[in-house]
């Protein structure tokens, strides 16, 4: 079982709706991770919180908006979402940010997402 | 410039074969990491190997073993007599020193389907 959980396994949501996926890890990871990804491509980095400061944004639209309550929770708010932003969504974590020595990356079992 | 290739994108082998994916990596550091992830049909990356650029030591796990070559920039991960169950999409991907506190980058490539044919 992954250590990553994320919440929730799959999602269908209209343009206008508001939504929310979470994740939580329970290993003490002080850096958590969005990523996305389509099908038959890699999982392509959306944010990355470091020590639950937001650390790094990859031009992400402002219809997804991160947010890290605590170090073990990471949720991504959706609002307004476009059909092309149907894809798993994958949480990851690891051992800190130590830049010497990246740990490796601890994914959940992703969220499905479709948007109609 | 893409930092991490994979070549193959599908690769289909029959049960018990032996199966090599070709991982080729670009990068300026002299200190790096490589990663392989799987990621079966379910969706869940599952880490595999972690090996940092001072350690040319091949390494075996079971049945598979990866291959590390700095001469040719490539971490090759092979695996032993397939069985079904191995059948998913393989990423290699490479972290690199960073040198601000913005957290680590991975890099990944586009990954190689494996196919294992009863």
């Amino acid at each position: 079982d992954t250590e990553v959980t994320q919440t929730p396994k799959h999602l269908v949501m209209g343009m206008t709706n508001k939504k929310s996926l979470k994740c939580e890890q329970h290993m003490g990871h002080r850096a958590m991770y969005w990523y996305k990804q389509k099908a038959k491509k890699p999982p392509e980095l959306m944010f990355v919180y470091s020590y639950e400061k937001l650390s790094i944004n990859e031009s992400v639209p402002s219809r997804f908006s991160p947010e890290c309550p605590n170090s073990s929770l990471l949720n991504l708010h959706l609002h307004a979402l476009q059909p092309e932003d149907s894809a798993l969504y994958l949480c990851a974590s690891s051992q800190g940010v130590n830049l010497q020595n990246p740990r490796a990356l601890h994914f959940g079992n992703g969220t499905r997402l479709t948007v109609t | 410039a893409q930092k991490v290739t994979q070549a193959q994108t599908e690769i289909s082998v029959v049960e018990k074969e032996d199966v090599t994916l070709d991982c080729v990596y670009e990068t300026r550091d002299t200190t790096y990491y490589l990663f392989w992830y799987k990621q079966p049909p379910s969706g869940e990356l599952v880490f595999l190997i972690r090996r940092n650029s001072f350690d040319e030591q091949n390494e075996i796990s079971g049945r598979y073993s990866w291959n590390f070559q700095k001469s040719t920039s490539s971490f090759n991960f092979t695996i032993t007599a397939s069985q079904v169950v191995d059948s998913a999409v393989y990423f290699c991907a490479l972290s690199e020193q960073q040198r601000t506190n913005t957290g680590n980058q991975f890099y990944f490539g586009t990954g190689t389907s494996l196919t294992v044919i009863p």
